[in-house]
């Protein structure tokens, strides 16, 4: 398995653009979490869905950001405007519906608004 | 509410002496407690977990952590530290009694740096 994709890698903006992130997960998974990491606030969990549907999105900052599950196989998070406070690395991760199970990452994506 | 206490963020050891990472956890149930590794630019890749059945559980890379119900703790250990465990590692719980579904508490991390 391929295990999770995230693309870009590396993405740089100026302040005002859109940003679109992107994420497939693994094959047959139930879940996928998107998170944002940043040395001031660690490891943060922004939204999550199961079966493509949202289940808690507490963690989103602002309504600038907003996240989408068209399908099992593709997720995607937007943030419009972004601003440079934005600037962190975003991962998402999936696992199955077995509570046993692990939550696999992504590689990330390192945002950097300027 | 549940919640992870990684009560060090940053461990210094010697390459060969051991390595211990302290995680408590708070939940109202039955945990699932989990321990990852970030390698500087990676993402985080699953160590080891706890589920049920023995408390000592052996994981990836030489590592093991031990459930500790009455202590509520999920302490990650290496015996024989090595410089290439230089990252940051992060405690994890899954509360069984919160309809959640899989989601998972972190803790917020603890960097080792081992030196040779």
């Amino acid at each position: 398995d391929a295990g999770v994709i995230q693309s870009p890698r590396h993405e740089v903006t100026e302040m005002g653009q859109e940003v679109t992130l992107r994420c497939k997960p693994i094959s047959g998974h139930d879940y996928l979490f998107w998170y944002r990491q940043t040395m001031m606030r660690g490891l943060e969990l922004l939204i999550y869905f199961n079966n493509n549907v949202p289940i808690d999105d507490s963690g989103m900052p602002e309504d600038r950001f907003s996240a989408k599950m068209p399908n099992a196989s593709f997720s995607t998070l937007k943030i419009q405007p972004s601003e440079p406070r934005d600037s962190a690395v975003y991962f998402c991760a999936s696992s199955s519906a077995d509570l046993t199970d692990t939550q696999y990452f992504g590689p990330g994506t390192r945002l950097t608004v300027l | 509410a549940q919640s992870v206490a990684q009560p060090e963020d940053q461990v210094n050891v010697a390459e060969g002496n051991p390595l211990t990472v302290k995680c408590t956890y708070s939940v109202s149930g039955n945990p699932y407690l989990f321990w990852y590794v970030q390698y500087p630019n990676r993402g985080l890749q699953f160590l080891l977990k706890y589920i049920t059945g023995d408390n000592l559980v052996k994981g990836s890379y030489g590592f093991e952590a031990e459930f500790n119900k009455s202590q509520t703790s999920f302490h990650l250990k290496k015996p024989s530290a090595l410089v290439s465990d230089s990252a940051l590692y992060f405690c994890a719980v899954r509360d069984l009694a919160r309809a959640a579904g899989n989601k998972l508490t972190f803790g917020g991390g603890t960097r080792v740096l081992v030196k040779p």
